[in-house]
């Protein structure tokens, strides 16, 4: 299968540690990107590979992997974190090159 | 700066054609592969296309495979994507993405334009 799951809806208290999760089999081959997406906005890149950040991306912000999921960690989250947030990979199933999951919007309480 | 920016967008009647640009600046566009991924209003993300540094490789997603057709001009640092066949589906904000490689196989999408909204209705 090409798809990635994500749960559409997670909330987090300020300050507190959430996890966003994507499954899918391609991730058993590929590593996960990760994507914050605010309203009116283009996507930004947060975490790519293993547990990469690229500047400007706060240390909160940090991903992991085991077997088909791949997880998105946001550890003492802010009220600037709340956003869509999406994963995307190369697709191992050969119908497309890259597939994205569905996205989750995280709301900061 | 690093910055990729879309044109091209507007309205068009259901089976018309369009073709967005997306101009690059900041880097040595040569030398990326690039994207162009879409957003239906409400909706989340969906690659479209691939097309690597030469344009010796490119790829489609089954929704546009045989209606749009992907190109770039490395002398003018400019993506397009030309679709022809629209449907009302196809509405969308269209971005450009460049692509990042790591690893042997894996990438990620490190610089995305502002978008570009294509909307076919009659």
């Amino acid at each position: 299968s090409s798809e990635l799951t994500q749960d559409p809806a997670v909330s987090v208290a300020l300050g507190q540690t959430v996890r966003i999760t994507c499954q899918g089999d391609s991730l058993r081959s590929y590593y996960a990107s990760w994507y914050q997406q605010k309203p009116g906005q283009a996507p930004v890149l947060v975490i790519y590979g293993k547990n990469n950040r690229p500047s400007g991306i706060p240390d909160r912000f940090s991903g992991s992997s085991s077997g088909n999921t791949a997880s998105l960690t946001i550890t003492g989250a802010q009220a600037e974190d709340e956003a869509d947030y999406y994963c995307n990979s190369r697709d191992s199933s050969g119908n497309h090159f890259w597939v994205f999951g569905g996205g989750t919007k995280l709301t900061v309480l | 700066e690093v910055q990729l920016v879309e044109s091209g967008g507007g309205l068009v009647q259901p089976g018309g054609s369009l073709r967005l640009s997306c101009a690059a600046s900041g880097f040595t566009f040569s030398s990326y592969s690039m994207n162009w991924v879409r957003q239906a209003p409400g909706k989340g993300l969906e690659w479209v296309s691939y097309i690597s540094s030469s344009s010796s490789t490119i790829y489609y997603a089954d929704s546009v495979k045989g209606r749009f057709t992907i190109s770039r001009d490395n002398a003018k640092n400019s993506l397009y994507l030309q679709m022809n066949s629209l449907r009302a589906e196809d509405t969308a904000v269209y971005y450009c993405a460049r692509t990042k490689f790591y690893g042997d196989y894996d990438g990620a999408f490190d610089i995305w334009g502002q978008g570009t909204m294509v909307t076919v209705s009659s």
